[in-house]
């Protein structure tokens, strides 16, 4: 039961670099989500995708771009990292998007900009 | 703009005691989430609140809707300290996903 996959676990940047975040679900869902998680503040939503072909930002898009690659596969980028974007990132899958099922989440991929 | 408040953010308890975190939402949701999170840890769903009164029971933990009042809560009896996480509501009242809490970090000590 592999759920919602991540790549990569742990990741340091410098300051300026780039990289993408991958995220696989195998439960044929329709929404993806992209969150981030910052110690006192909970989870905010980066970007989401409510279907393939889609994708719409959330309450903290800027500097983060997104792909929804087909329907298993959402990825998460990073042009030019700032140490503002330390964070843990967790990629999350529901069904539907206003649907009653709740959204299944990876493990998270650690992420840290020196 | 979309709040979920919850409260408390920090709470140490003994095992054995009751306790009840609050979660307050702005939208006119019907639908309210809790989920779990361990230390370094991925968030684990507990339950789906889905109408107005719903209440559902996993072992110690039962949660509860009312949508009138926007306020769900999650009951705690009798605390072990396998219990011992961060609680997170989230309320999918707007368009885009959930919106979360800040989180409760639950400590119980023997």
């Amino acid at each position: 039961n592999a759920g919602v996959t991540q790549t990569p676990k742990f990741q340091v940047l410098k300051t300026g670099q780039s990289m993408t975040l991958q995220c696989a679900q195998d439960m044929n869902h329709n929404s993806m989500y992209w969150y981030r998680q910052d110690p006192g503040m909970g989870l905010r939503l980066i970007y989401y995708s409510a279907s393939e072909g889609t994708t719409d930002k959330g309450e903290v898009p800027n500097g983060y771009n997104v792909s929804r690659l087909n329907k298993r596969e959402f990825s998460l980028r990073l042009e030019s990292a700032a140490p503002s974007q330390t964070s843990v990132y967790f990629c999350a899958s529901s069904g539907l998007l206003r649907g009653n099922t709740e959204a299944f989440f990876g493990q998270g991929t650690r992420l840290t900009v020196v | 703009e979309l709040k979920v408040e919850q409260n408390p953010l920090f709470l140490s308890m003994q095992e054995g005691k009751n306790y009840t975190i609050y979660c307050n939402y702005s939208t006119t949701s019907d639908r309210l989430y809790w989920y779990r999170q361990d230390p370094g840890k991925s968030l684990e769903s507990l339950f789906v609140l889905l109408s107005n009164g719903a209440v559902k029971q996993e072992g110690r933990l039962m949660a509860s809707l009312d949508t009138k009042a926007r306020l769900s809560t999650l009951h705690i009896t009798a605390a072990v300290h396998d219990l011992s996480a961060t609680y997170f509501c989230a309320d999918r009242g707007g368009a885009d996903g959930l919106t979360f809490g800040k989180g409760t970090h639950l400590i119980i000590q023997p």
